[in-house]
């Protein structure tokens, strides 16, 4: 079953309007979420992460918010620009880890000018 | 400073074939990792080492093995390929503590 669902596979927003980004998690033990960017024949790079103490963080273009009561958190990119467009992953770590991440399946946005 | 690299970046295998995929990292991180991720599916765990010596089973980790020799290098290891082994491989590392990891760019791996 998965922990961390992503359910829009794709998502298609206008330069300079707003992207939202959703994912949903099952396991209540996460303490620590992350957002992915993904570029094709690239590794995933780090962009934007929140800790479970938190509901908000930013970063310049980036906001991620976090709604633990509905195992929900979301990735707003405001303006969307053309060199956004990528596959996104959310990733979580429970509280007791090695490091380890479970990932969502990923969002595929495309920003169009 | 390369951070995190892989070899070969392509491979065609035959069936029953063997190979190794190696990764570097020269960040000093104690943790690594080795993930598959196929369309659809996101990224999956294969097996991980929190140390030189020090490997773990992932989520996937049926057909593979690891070997963590050197604290800079992870090993991922398959003895005798299958097409369901077809996919693109990445590496990560971090530091203990840290739960942002640093990837790798990627070995595709194609099992004929």
């Amino acid at each position: 079953d998965q922990q961390v669902k992503q359910n829009s596979p794709s998502l298609s927003v206008q330069e300079g309007r707003i992207s939202i980004l959703n994912c949903d998690y099952t396991n209540s033990m996460f303490d620590y979420f992350l957002w992915y960017k993904k570029y094709p024949a690239e590794g995933p790079t780090f962009l934007i992460s929140i800790s479970s103490i938190k509901d908000k963080n930013e970063d310049g273009r980036f906001t991620v918010f976090l709604n633990k009561s509905a195992k929900h958190l979301s990735l707003h990119i405001v303006p969307s620009q053309p060199g956004d467009s990528a596959v996104y992953f959310c990733a979580a770590s429970p509280r007791v880890s090695q490091g380890n991440l479970i990932f969502g399946k990923g969002t595929k946005l495309s920003v169009k000018p | 400073n390369a951070g995190v690299t892989q070899t070969p970046k392509f491979r065609v295998l035959k069936t029953g074939q063997s190979m190794t995929l190696l990764c570097a990292q020269d960040m000093n991180h104690e943790y690594m990792y080795w993930y598959r991720q196929d369309p659809g599916m996101g990224l999956r765990l294969i097996h991980y080492s929190v140390g030189e010596g020090t490997t773990a089973k992932g989520e996937v980790p049926d057909g593979y093995n690891v070997s963590r020799l050197k604290k800079q290098n992870f090993l991922l290891g398959l003895e005798s390929a299958a097409p369901s082994q077809t996919s693109v491989y990445f590496c990560a590392s971090t530091k203990p503590g840290r739960e942002t990891q640093y990837f790798g760019p990627g070995t595709r791996l194609l099992v004929l």
